[in-house]
């Protein structure tokens, strides 16, 4: 079974700063997916950014970009010029690709909770 | 993009008693799930919702207890049976097409009383 790991509970960043969340993962397969979520205090589940495993290149979307090791199964979030509004809870998250009975499905790490500091 | 919208958004209840969750999707969706989220707490799937057939439940999930309907591509429910105040917690409803990534209901917060 696939697993997702964060190791920081909690981090915090000044406003403008740039701040790097850590996650590593384990699986089996490898074709898969990978995703950063963000859960502000509104409950709602936004998508900050999503990696392919076949793709070698870095996804970025802005101020956010992932470090993606697949050998070492890690996947970092690097959250550049920070603003107050990014102040939430960050889970990184594994999915299957297309094609297994497991497909879809998420697993999460433990969540960073993420203070930005003005 | 899909937009979900999940109703009630809270709801305070009497143990022993039933919620059902209402989950609907603006467009077709390949896949449903319902996750459970204890208050800052990570996200467990408790069951993927099959349209037209029983719903698939993970480890430490049960049909009884978690009743999971979705008889078209776009609606499913999630019921709570029997509450006790171990069941206080946030439920949301996902949704996903092939090969994209998982969409959010806004979830909701549940406490049994």
């Amino acid at each position: 079974a696939q697993t997702v790991t964060q190791s920081q509970p909690e981090m915090s960043v000044q406003e403008a700063e740039t701040v790097t969340l850590s996650c590593t993962y384990d699986t089996s397969e490898s074709d898969y997916y990978l995703f950063w979520y963000k859960q502000p205090p509104s409950r709602q589940m936004i998508l900050v950014i999503r990696q392919e495993a076949y793709k070698q290149q870095n996804a970025t979307e802005n101020r956010f970009s992932v470090n993606f090791q697949k050998a070492a199964k890690s996947f970092s979030l690097k959250i550049s010029d920070s603003q107050l509004g990014d102040a939430a809870m960050y889970f990184c998250a594994h999915s299957f690709h297309a094609g297994g009975t497991s497909y879809g499905k998420l697993t999460f790490g433990q969540g960073t909770i993420l203070t930005v500091h003005p | 993009s899909a937009v979900i919208s999940q109703k009630p958004s809270r709801d305070i209840c009497q143990r022993g008693t039933s919620l059902t969750i209402q989950c609907q999707v603006d467009s077709q969706v390949t896949m449903m799930f319902w996750y459970r989220q204890q208050p800052g707490q990570s996200l467990t799937l408790i069951a993927t919702a099959n349209q037209g057939s029983e719903a698939t439940y993970e480890s430490g999930f049960v049909i009884d207890k978690f009743p999971i309907s979705r008889p078209n591509l776009t609606f499913s429910t999630l019921t709570v049976s029997n509450m006790s105040p171990e069941d206080s917690s946030i439920y949301l409803c996902s949704a996903r097409a092939m090969n994209t990534e998982a969409f959010f209901g806004q979830g909701t917060r549940l406490t049994v009383v």
